[in-house]
Parts: C-alpha cells; sequence; structure tokens
C-alpha cells in the first residue's frame, strides 16, 4: 500500500546551518507530495506542497522538490532559525481515495541551537 | 475567525472509563477528519465526517470507538471503555471541501492510567 517514510530524528543544527529533512514515499500514480509542520503545543500546519512530478514547492525559505525517477520529496532551508525548531511531517493522499485522508510519515524533530 | 478549536487539551481517564473529544470546526468548515497519533509514530486517519453523515470511518478501530457531528455543535470522538493503548494525541482538521486545504486543531492528548 501507500506509504511515506521520513528520516530519523533528532535533527540537531546550529543556527545558518543547511538543513535537508529526507522523505521517500511509495504509491500508484503521482499523487500530490506535502509537508506540514507541528510547532510545539500547536497543530500541524501545511508548510508547503507539490502536485506532479519536477514541482518544487517552496514556503518561508523551506523547498521540496517532487522527484517521482527517486520518489523522493526533500525538505531543504539554506539557513535555519531558532524559530524553525519544530517536527516536520512529510504526506501524501491515501490511495485513490477522493476522501481527503492523508497519509503521515513519522514526523521529524528539528532543534536549532543559537 | 479562530481556527479549529479542541477541548480538553489534555485528558485522564483510568481504564474503563469514556472518552470524550470535542472538535468545533473552522467557521464554514463542514469536513471534519480525525487522525490519531501514537508515540513516536505519524498521524494515522480515523474518520472523515460532513454534517450528520460519517463518509469514511476506515481507519476507526471496530470496537469502543465512535464519532458524529451533528448538524448542531462540535464533532466529538468517542472512546468507551479507556485502555492504556489509547493514549495519545487525537487531532481534528477541518476544511471547506475535501481537498487537502485542511486546518489543523492543537489536539487532545488522552492519557489512560
Amino acid at each position: 500500500g501507500d506509504s511515506v517514510t521520513q528520516m530519523e530524528g533528532p535533527v540537531t543544527l546550529s543556527e545558518e546551518a543547511f538543513l535537508t529533512i529526507n522523505c521517500t514515499y511509495t504509491a500508484t500514480g503521482y499523487p500530490s507530495l506535502f509537508w506540514y509542520v507541528q510547532y510545539p503545543g500547536e497543530g500541524l500546519q501545511l508548510l508547503l506542497k507539490a502536485t506532479k512530478a519536477d514541482d518544487k514547492g517552496s514556503n518561508k525559505g523551506f523547498e521540496a522538490t517532487y522527484r517521482k525517477e527517486t520518489t523522493s520529496f526533500h525538505l531543504e532551508k539554506g539557513s535555519v532559525q531558532v524559530s524553525d525548531s519544530a517536527v516536520y511531517f512529510c504526506a501524501l493522499p491515501h490511495g485513490s481515495s477522493n476522501t481527503g485522508k492523508l497519509i503521515f510519515g513519522q514526523g521529524t524533530t528539528l532543534q536549532v541551537k543559537p | 475567525n479562530a481556527g479549529v478549536m479542541q477541548n480538553p487539551r489534555h485528558l485522564v481517564r483510568r481504564r474503563g472509563q469514556e472518552a470524550r473529544l470535542r472538535c468545533s470546526p473552522m467557521k464554514g468548515h463542514s469536513h471534519v477528519y480525525w487522525y490519531r497519533q501514537l508515540p513516536e509514530e505519524g498521524l494515522k486517519f480515523m474518520v472523515y465526517l460532513q454534517k450528520e453523515n460519517i463518509i469514511d470511518e476506515s481507519g476507526m478501530p471496530k470496537e469502543r470507538f465512535s464519532a458524529e457531528f451533528p448538524k448542531e455543535g462540535p464533532s466529538i470522538l468517542r472512546i468507551q471503555q479507556v485502555v492504556r493503548g489509547d493514549s495519545a494525541a487525537y487531532f481534528c482538521a477541518s476544511s471547506v471541501d475535501s481537498n487537502y486545504g485542511y486546518t489543523f486543531g492543537s489536539g487532545t492528548r488522552l492519557t489512560v492510567v
């Protein structure tokens, strides 16, 4: 079945370091792909998305490119800030469902130290 | 415009008690989704509801769990006769339609003792 695999955390970086959080997926066809972020004590927020192969989603300095050849959607940011400390989730729509339900990865915790 | 409101934020129940989790969607949103996050795992879909209808409950455990979204009032996720394995964070999300423009609530952390 469809699935999402993320790199394990926590990822600990110093401020202004380069960030990569790996995400690979297994799916039928070419589904939309999403990154959500969860700040401490809050709900998940959509960070960015890509709807087709080779699309690049971007928001708040974060980017992710939909790579169908490697079935990946890695999240990157060139210079992280302390305020980026959060849990990041990669997600895709569930199978051929048209009901809006999502499959999430297990989440990757990012800790940015000043 | 308030976001998705979930209450309580934290809930402690003894084994065998009932847990009722509430979710008020954003104004104008008629689609509600419930997800569960077990420790060290990602979010798992439980149920999708529209007003007065359960559309997809394929992620709900077969026993003890139920959900509703009445015409008036919040959506309720009910867990009867809770067990320790029900301890998790339960998240609600709402949207205008069934595309993926979810807005999530802050979750209810259920602890069964």
